[in-house]
């Protein structure tokens, strides 16, 4: 079984300040690893996903994330944030022969960026 | 439609009424899932249909909670007897394929938020 642990429940930050959303898993086989999005009064969108290759993935936003197998974890950096970045952020996972395609979710990091 | 379609948005009800939660995928998606945010708590994933047939419900917090999918197509979520710990917003998503190899994304529709009174 997988399980998601997100450190931060609530990350208030300036604008144009860096940010660090931190994501650890938990697995004993291999995983697909996602960041998901939620706007306000918005479903959930995909962010970035890492399924194989380099370690490091970007989303067309500017936020990156970095697979560390060694550490299990899967962080959600950006250098400079909007205030339009104000949403919640989920980390998923999935193990690599889940043929479901289930993800596993963690319990969501509140980003605020205040002016 | 575009995108994956839930009604009611919103649902308030008594404790012991029964519910139905309903979903339209994105036409041609053949994997349709539910998972249920509550507060604090996450994304709890419930029930997974690969066409018409269930092969993970899980997550499924007890008998009270059924789900159908018919078609190929909309899916119905119930929930019978409801508790107030039933509150929450069910999520319905729904993507091409079975695998995540092939980069398939869960597409998700807004919610439908229920209030147990």
């Amino acid at each position: 079984a997988q399980s998601v642990t997100q450190l931060d429940s609530q990350v208030p930050v300036f604008e144009e300040a860096p940010v660090e959303l931190r994501c650890n898993y938990s697995s004993s086989v291999s995983v697909y690893l996602f960041w998901y999005v939620q706007y306000p009064n918005q479903g959930l969108q995909l962010l970035l996903k890492y399924l194989s290759g380099s370690t490091l993935v970007e989303s067309i936003n500017g936020f990156e994330a970095e697979f560390n197998k060694s550490q299990t974890s899967f962080h959600l950096r950006k250098p400079s944030v909007h205030i339009s970045d104000t949403a919640e952020y989920f980390c998923a996972v999935s193990a690599l022969y889940n043929q479901g395609g289930k993800l596993i979710f963690g319990q969501g990091t509140e980003l605020s960026v205040k002016p | 439609g575009a995108g994956v379609s839930q009604s009611p948005s919103n649902k308030v009800t008594e404790k012991g009424k029964d519910v139905e939660l309903r979903c339209d995928p994105i036409s041609g998606h053949t994997a349709l899932y539910w998972y249920r945010q509550s507060l604090g708590q996450g994304l709890e994933f419930l029930i997974y249909f690969q066409g018409n047939s269930a092969p993970d419900k899980s997550g499924l917090p007890s008998d009270r909670f059924s789900a159908e999918r018919t078609g190929g197509s909309v899916s119905t979520l119930t929930i019978q007897r409801t508790q107030q710990e039933d509150s929450a917003v069910y999520l319905c998503a729904s993507s091409l394929g079975t695998s995540l190899k092939t980069g398939g994304e869960l597409f998700f529709g807004e919610g439908s938020r229920l209030t147990v009174l």
